[in-house]
């Protein structure tokens, strides 16, 4: 039973440029979270989603920044117009239905640097 | 004051040793408590769930102190391999999206 499968693993983009990170979750999981870490600080939410429909994007930033999870195929999130400020580790949580925010299991992450 | 605080660490013990870490969480309505390890540049692996009676696995031990609104994790034993960065996570009785909040972190470091 694969995890939590994120792509790519390490992402270099320049300023300006658009980022694309993709989570694909857990066999039989529906729910799909993204979390941003900076070093030395804890893991921030930034988005929930079920397939096809945003639960809750309250920690997700209103500009740059959107996210989806269609009915066929991985969630996306993705980052417009990058920022220096943008790099930091980008994980994925999925959990499975029924059971939504109790139990998440993470991808091993996209590390965004922007130069 | 914050959601969900840890103290940073580290805490640096010998192999053998017993540690224990503390979380507070504000929200005296919190439901679910949950335990994870993340090892440096590494994803958060979920180590175990908290439950009201306190729960045990091996050498660790999770505990829930409603009343005064904090959960422990009790290491027995320590190896050198449970040195990593240990957090917490809270989630809300109610509100509907049911998002976890994650501490900070208390890292741990074992030494021979």
């Amino acid at each position: 039973n694969a995890g939590v499968m994120q792509n790519p693993r390490h992402l270099v983009r320049r300023r300006g440029q658009e980022a694309r990170l993709r989570c694909s979750p857990m066999k039989g999981h529906s729910h799909v979270y993204w979390y941003r870490q900076l070093p030395e600080e804890g893991l921030k939410f930034m988005v929930y989603l079920q397939k096809e429909n945003i639960i809750d994007e309250s920690g997700m930033p209103k500009e740059r920044f959107s996210a989806e999870f269609p009915k066929e195929g991985p969630s996306i999130l993705r980052i417009q117009q990058v920022v220096r400020g943008d790099s930091a580790a980008y994980f994925c949580a999925s959990s499975p239905p029924g059971l939504s925010g109790y139990e998440q299991y993470f991808g091993p992450g996209t590390r965004l640097t922007v130069t | 004051r914050k959601e969900v605080e840890q103290d940073p660490g580290p805490f640096n013990v010998p192999e053998g040793a017993t540690v224990a870490f503390n979380c507070t969480y504000s929200n005296s309505a919190s439901q679910s408590f949950f335990w994870y390890r993340q090892d440096c540049r590494k994803e958060p692996k979920l180590l175990m769930s908290v439950y009201s009676s306190g729960n045990e696995d091996g050498r660790f031990t999770a505990q829930l102190n409603r009343a005064s609104q904090y959960i422990s994790l009790l290491i027995r034993d320590s190896k050198l391999s449970d040195s990593a960065t240990y957090l917490c996570a809270v989630t809300p009785a109610s509100g509907g999206s049911y998002i976890p909040t994650f501490g900070r972190g208390t890292s741990l470091i074992v030494h021979p």
